[in-house]
């Protein structure tokens, strides 16, 4: 089964620090674009930044919102992908996910896969 | 500029159909994605690169582009059908994401 789980979240102070990972499973993990998207309570869906896969030279790109405070990483050994933040803010807080998507073969069919975790709280708070 | 702009609500009876529009600089030059989010759960997509429908997604959603907008319909709209609803693109390098603000569709 295709799936990307999230874990890390927790209440931080502002200022503080926190690291999130995704570990995927069923897909193959390596060459995969991996995405970082967020919400804020009642609010819309915030992309914040990618990595490229293996074959496509591991490139990071950031939203200017999150550029120089976030750090996007992975590491295939172990199918995850990682999202450091530092410096919080309170206008962090919110629902984080990881998203991928690509392209499979089922029964000689070429089927599109789109695929998000349930997502992990991280609330900014004094 | 990168932006999306979609109406913040839509709503329709049961079994209308349901049209809800995004509009961009670069939807002319850029995909876009639409996906559904009901409350408390992820975004799940329901189309694709304008207008293509994932597997396991009814055939009532389908996608359009004219120009700078583009437009989600769900036709014979059911109950369940409630949610809000993004649409997702890129900027012009095609580098960076960019969802426009969520339309809530009501189910009268």
């Amino acid at each position: 089964e295709v799936q990307l789980v999230e874990s890390g979240g927790d209440l931080v102070k502002p200022g503080g620090s926190l690291r999130l990972s995704c570990t995927a499973s069923g897909f193959p993990f390596s060459n995969a674009w991996m995405s970082w998207v967020r919400q804020p309570p009642g609010k819309g869906l915030e992309w914040l930044g990618r990595i490229k896969g293996k074959t496509d030279g591991e490139t990071i790109d950031y939203s200017a919102p999150v550029k120089g405070r976030f750090t996007i990483s992975r590491d295939d050994s172990r199918n995850t992908l990682y999202l450091q933040m530092t410096g919080l803010k309170t206008e962090d807080t919110a629902v984080y996910y990881c998203t991928t998507s690509f392209y499979d073969v089922l029964a000689g069919v070429r089927v599109y896969f789109d695929v998000w975790g349930t997502g992990t709280t991280v609330n900014v708070s004094s | 500029s990168s932006e999306l702009t979609q109406p913040p609500s839509v709503s329709v009876s049961p079994g209308q159909t349901a049209r809800i529009s995004c509009s961009g600089e670069t939807l002319s030059k850029q995909y876009v994605y639409w996906y559904q989010q009901r409350p408390g759960q992820a975004p799940i997509l329901v189309i694709y690169k304008d207008s293509e429908r994932p597997s396991g997604i009814p055939e009532r959603f389908s996608g359009s582009s004219s120009g700078t907008t583009v437009t989600l319909s769900i036709s014979g709209v059911q109950a369940d059908d409630e949610a809000d609803y993004y649409c997702q693109s890129a900027d012009i390098s095609g580098i960076y994401w960019v969802f426009g603000g969520g339309t809530k569709l009501t189910v009268l």
